[in-house]
């Protein structure tokens, strides 16, 4: 069975470091989304992208945070410097034509 | 309001029982409600979708929407401990379908 793939599973950096999280989507989905998920609370969404532009954005994500798909295949979510705020977990998902998302396992940020 | 509530629980329940999990929501704008499973530090898994009111069953799964309140529910029959794990309702919502998740409800299913 197709699934979305993550990496890194843990990535630990300093305050002020850039990051990149990278996703792999499954190979035929449309759509493509980053969530996170600070410990203990809602899975919170950040922004969604299709058609190679971001499609929505929430309030969380401001210009500290980008994304992209480099080459087709790999979906990625930047942090260009991180705090101590960002740590969560970041969940990529996707999705096809109907409403279903399909999520990663889901990548540790841990900011010190 | 784009709000989905879900109660955290912890809910703990013998091997066996029926688990009943339930969320409202406020905004009569979602229309396609979701159950997620989630284990302890691992992505939410699909296991439900439904579209309207009324029940869809899938397995030992069987998920409730009742639009006229505004209040969907997951029974569980037969569970087992490997069911136990964080549930999360969800909904998409407007033009991108991002997902609007409640908090999870903990279950723990005792042998």
């Amino acid at each position: 069975e197709p699934e979305v793939t993550q990496t890194p599973s843990h990535q630990v950096t300093q305050m002020g470091q850039e990051v990149i999280l990278r996703c792999v989507p499954i190979s035929n989905h449309l759509y493509f989304y980053w969530y996170r998920q600070i410990l203990g609370q809602k899975v919170e969404f950040l922004v969604s992208f299709y058609n190679n532009e971001i499609s929505e954005k929430s309030e969380i994500f401001d210009d500290q945070f980008s994304v992209e798909r480099p080459d087709g295949s790999n979906f990625t979510l930047k942090i260009r410097s991180t705090k101590l705020e960002d740590s969560a977990m970041y969940f990529c998902a996707t999705r096809l034509e109907g409403y279903e998302q399909y999520f990663g396992p889901g990548t540790r940020l841990t900011v010190t | 309001q784009k709000e989905v509530e879900q109660d955290p629980g912890p809910l703990s329940v013998p091997e066996g029982a029926i688990v009943s999990l339930n969320c409202t929501y406020s905004n009569s704008a979602f229309q396609y409600f979701m159950w997620y499973r989630q284990y302890s530090r691992k992505g939410p898994e699909l296991l439900m979708y439904t579209y309207s009111s009324g029940n869809k069953e899938d397995g030992r799964f069987t998920a409730q929407v009742d639009k006229s309140s505004k209040y969907i529910s997951l029974f569980i029959r037969d569970s087992q401990p490997s069911d136990s794990a964080t549930y999360l309702c969800a909904s998409p919502f407007q033009g991108a379908q991002k997902l609007v998740f409640g908090q999870g409800t903990r279950l723990t299913i005792n042998p």
